[in-house]
């Protein structure tokens, strides 16, 4: 089944820590995107990425960093530098030629810093 | 710039009740607009959407209608059941045929139907 697969669903880490999550994606979407999600705030963009090898600053990237090297991965690394990591990260992804906007998202990341 | 505001919640209601959760929306040009559900524990799925104005969305039930002259989507259901609990999120995007295509979000609102 096509899709989009986040990992791991929960992640712990120490202050200080960096810490990678993944997404893969099986749709042949071009496009994707990394969100934050705090509650009572909505969906925060943190980084997207149109095509391989580039990508772009959302509105809170700072303390992130992604890297896009194939198409189906978009790997988002949460670093030390993020003042305030604990949160539900939230990946998706747009398929070629869509013509509303709508994005596909995956499960989510949960990530607690203890 | 682009904007979505949507109702606080929570919204707590029983079953067979009427569901509406409020959207207004400030974007420039013409948005396409959405609702997303979000299970607890899970991602965002797409419940509905709209591309243009006076478009009506539906899905299980739920139905929303892009209004231009009042820049909004509301949402809304005849009757809801307890496996309608969950948060409901309001959202435009821009980019119609482009890869760019971000969502702008509401806050979210938390619905609760009790039997």
């Amino acid at each position: 089944d096509g899709g989009i697969t986040q990992s791991p669903k929960y992640l712990f880490r120490k202050e200080g820590q960096n810490v990678t999550l993944s997404c893969e994606q099986n749709l042949n979407h071009d496009a994707m995107y990394w969100y934050r999600q705090d509650p009572g705030q909505g969906l925060r963009l943190i980084y997207y990425s149109q095509i391989v090898n580039d990508f772009q600053k959302g509105d809170i990237a700072e303390g992130y960093s992604v890297s896009r090297e194939k198409k189906e991965s978009f790997p988002l690394t949460v670093t030390s530098a993020q003042k305030n990591p604990t949160a539900f990260y939230l990946c998706a992804s747009l398929p070629v030629g869509l013509t509303t906007g709508e994005l596909f998202f995956g499960e989510g990341s949960r990530l607690t810093v203890l | 710039g682009n904007s979505v505001t949507q109702m606080e919640g929570p919204v707590t209601l029983s079953e067979e009740a009427f569901l509406t959760i409020n959207c207004t929306y400030t974007a420039t040009g013409y948005p396409s607009l959405f609702w997303y559900v979000q299970y607890p524990g899970e991602g965002l799925q797409l419940l509905l959407k709209a591309t243009k104005a006076d478009d009506k969305g539906s899905n299980k039930g739920f139905e929303a209608t892009y209004r231009k002259e009042t820049t909004s989507f509301h949402l809304e259901k005849g009757s809801v059941q307890v496996s309608d609990s969950a948060v409901y999120f309001c959202a435009l995007s821009r980019y119609r045929g482009s890869t760019l295509g971000r969502l702008y979000f509401g806050r979210g609102t938390q619905l609760t139907v009790w039997p």
